[in-house]
């Protein structure tokens, strides 16, 4: 079966301190790997997203995640928090040969300052 | 490029009546729009699949006589609620599947809907 899942539901960390949010699919074909943040009341907002090539996928607002095939993997990480990185996000997986995303279940982030 | 809009951005309405919700790609044409449902502090549900000129493709457990779809044009979906209820209040997003583009299947999304039904 098909799914996405986001270990972790809540995740605090303080401002300036590294952050890594998991991600691990299942997916029976060559996945496309998403990452949105929702802030809330607000729609999603792509930080990044994986095709193909370099495993190491840069985005907007200094995150990146990594491709993991060997551990289905697609985990999202900043060296620095800001505040403003206080928000749900989300990873999502979707395929060639279909249009549909599978979303997680989300991470909530929360930033002491 | 590659935008989607929805309107409106909120909405509230007396039970018993219908809402219609618009998404539209503003830049680009768009062949499949696909409606989500996310309910509060939850994750997206897909609702349906919108194909241009022809039926829409509804999920699992979700009512397609409650929730009507048309994708009338390249750059327009609607979904109605029909006879909504307060537990149809929810967020609604659309998002928008570049037709000519390189995108690899990616969806583009709305900002979303907040309907509340009294």
């Amino acid at each position: 079966a098909q799914s996405v899942t986001q270990p972790d539901i809540h995740i605090t960390v303080s401002e300036g301190a590294s952050l890594e949010l998991r991600c691990n699919y299942s997916y029976g074909a060559t996945p496309y790997l998403f990452w949105y943040v929702q802030s809330p009341g607000q729609g999603l907002q792509l930080l990044l997203k994986y095709f193909s090539g370099d495993t190491l996928v840069q985005g907007i607002k200094g995150f990146e995640a990594e491709f993991k095939r060997s551990q289905s993997s697609f985990n999202l990480r900043k060296p620095s928090v800001h505040w403003s990185d206080a928000a749900e996000y989300f990873c999502a997986v979707g395929g060639a040969g279909t249009y549909k995303y599978i979303f997680g279940t989300g991470t909530r982030l929360k930033v002491l300052a | 490029g590659a935008v989607v809009s929805q309107h409106p951005s909120r909405v509230i309405c007396k039970s018993g009546t219908s809402v219609k919700i618009e998404c539209r790609s503003l830049d680009f044409q768009a062949t499949t729009m696909f409606w989500y449902r996310q309910f509060p502090k939850k994750s997206l549900m897909l609702m349906a699949t919108s194909n241009e000129g022809s039926k829409a493709t509804y999920e699992q457990g979700v009512e397609k006589d409650k929730f009507l779809i048309n994708h009338a044009s390249l750059t327009l979906s609607t979904l109605t609620v029909t006879s909504a209820h307060p537990e149809d209040s929810s967020f609604y997003i659309c998002s928008a599947r570049d037709l000519t583009g390189v995108g690899h299947n990616e969806q583009f999304f709305g900002p979303g809907t907040r309907l509340t039904v009294l």
